[in-house]
């Protein structure tokens, strides 16, 4: 079975401090592994996704996150926060049997202070 | 661009009535989802569908239907709202090779049920 637990479901961080957050996965089968972005009042945008090769994934705005499967993690980074940033940041895993369908975290909730 | 088109941003509806909930996508993906987002509880899957006419129950199917005539169609419905279905509804697609090109969704649909 697929699970996402994300740690943290509020993160706050000065402008131009390193974001961290995490994500860590439970899959039956060789994952597939993403990170959507949520602005107030919109849909969910994909930040950048793992599916096989590089562990170190680069994605939008300046985002990246590493593929570990020892620990079975894919924490998101970014070195240098911006004031943009601020928003809900969603881990997802897919596979399995069920094709197409990505089972979510709880979401992380970004402040970013002036 | 893929768009996933929802065709309200706000509804409100009161208990008891049947509650249509309609969503378009333009590019010709098999894979059409029905999500429900709650503050705390990131996003949960209500029904899916792979193909024309057909349907698949998620984790919270109760009290919901779908229909899916026509391939860039997927409607939600609710047959007899209950204020527990107040909740924002997120609906996304996927071509069959996701892992490529993982979902995309649209900008969410806010019921009130009163």
């Amino acid at each position: 079975a697929q699970s996402v637990t994300q740690l943290g479901s509020h993160v706050s961080v000065s402008e131009g401090a390193l974001v961290l957050l995490r994500c860590n996965y439970s899959s039956s089968v060789p994952p597939y592994l993403f990170w959507y972005v949520q602005y107030p009042n919109q849909g969910l945008q994909l930040l950048l996704k793992y599916t096989t090769g590089a562990t170190l994934v680069k994605g939008i705005n300046g985002f990246e996150a590493e593929f570990k499967k020892s620990e079975t993690s894919f924490h998101l980074t970014k070195p240098s926060a911006h004031m943009s940033d601020a928003a809900e940041y969603f881990c997802a895993v897919s596979g399995g049997s069920t094709l197409g369908r990505l089972y979510f975290g709880r979401g992380t909730q970004l402040t970013v202070w002036p | 661009d893929v768009k996933v088109t929802q065709s309200s941003r706000y509804l409100v509806k009161r208990t008891g009535e049947k509650v249509f909930l309609e969503c378009v996508q333009d590019m010709d993906h098999e894979n059409m989802f029905w999500y429900r987002q709650d503050p705390g509880l990131g996003l949960r899957l209500i029904y899916f569908s792979y193909d024309v006419k057909m349907k698949e129950k998620g984790d919270i199917p109760e009290g919901y239907s779908v229909s899916r005539e026509k391939k860039e169609r997927f409607s939600l419905i609710l047959e007899s709202a209950s204020t527990n279905q107040t909740s924002m509804y997120l609906c996304a697609s996927s071509p069959t090779d996701y892992y490529n090109s993982p979902l995309h969704f649209g900008n969410g649909t806010r019921l009130t049920v009163t």
